[in-house]
């Protein structure tokens, strides 16, 4: 059964501030990896797409790294802005199977 | 950009009562899903639907819960009789295979039982 964890629980930084998120798996047969974005009391927005084939993605701000043999990715945001305030998630999609599995979350927060 | 909505955004119920949570997909995605989240808690799968039909469900998706897509736009979670512990946000999503297998998220139902 695959078991995502997300590492630190909480993050608080000064603006402008380049910072990395983290998220490890038990079960490296992946199909992709999303990272999603979700401010308090609402739904959850992708922010990327990593395809198991791929190494990194990028828009914008943001770049997600994958390293399945490790399990792991990370999720780098540049120049970080009090916008950026909002809880991250991982979340996989395994090899024949068509479930997201979550992780719990980082609730980051940047202060002005 | 298109996107999943879902509504009521909130609803409050007696325990024993019946809810209906409703979604309308994004056009011509065809894999449909219901997720939950308890206050606090990781997101949970619920369960999946395509081709009209369940091909997945997870052990919460017991007796007291069932999916449709009526009229062929709506997607529906029917909670039969509501339990205390039922309270949740519950998020539906949409999937296309044309977008890598992403999935789109709703802005949730928060759902609570008294």
């Amino acid at each position: 059964k695959q078991e995502v964890t997300q590492i630190p629980a909480a993050l608080s930084v000064p603006e402008g501030e380049n910072l990395v998120l983290n998220c490890s798996f038990t079960d490296s047969a992946i199909y992709n990896l999303q990272w999603f974005r979700q401010d308090p009391g609402k739904g959850l927005t992708s922010l990327l797409l990593i395809q198991s084939s791929q190494r990194e993605q990028t828009s914008g701000r943001l770049n997600a790294s994958l390293d399945k043999s490790s399990g792991r990715s990370t999720l780098y945001i540049a120049a970080s802005q009090p916008g950026d305030s909002a809880t991250y998630l991982c979340a996989l999609l395994n090899s024949g199977y068509s479930t997201l599995t979550f992780g719990k979350g980082t609730m980051l927060l940047v202060s002005p | 950009e298109p996107e999943v909505t879902q509504t009521p955004s909130h609803q409050v119920t007696q325990m024993g009562q019946e809810v209906i949570l409703r979604c309308v997909p994004i056009s011509n995605h065809l894999y449909f899903y219901w997720y939950r989240q308890i206050l606090g808690q990781k997101v949970e799968f619920l369960v999946s639907f395509y081709n009209n039909e369940i091909s997945e469900k997870s052990e919460i998706f017991d007796d007291q819960f069932s999916v449709e897509r009526p009229d062929g736009s709506n997607f529906t979670l029917k909670i039969r009789s509501t339990k205390l512990e039922d309270s949740a946000m519950y998020f539906c999503a949409t999937q296309t295979p044309y977008r890598n297998n992403e999935q789109f998220f709703g802005p949730g139902t928060r759902l609570t039982v008294l």
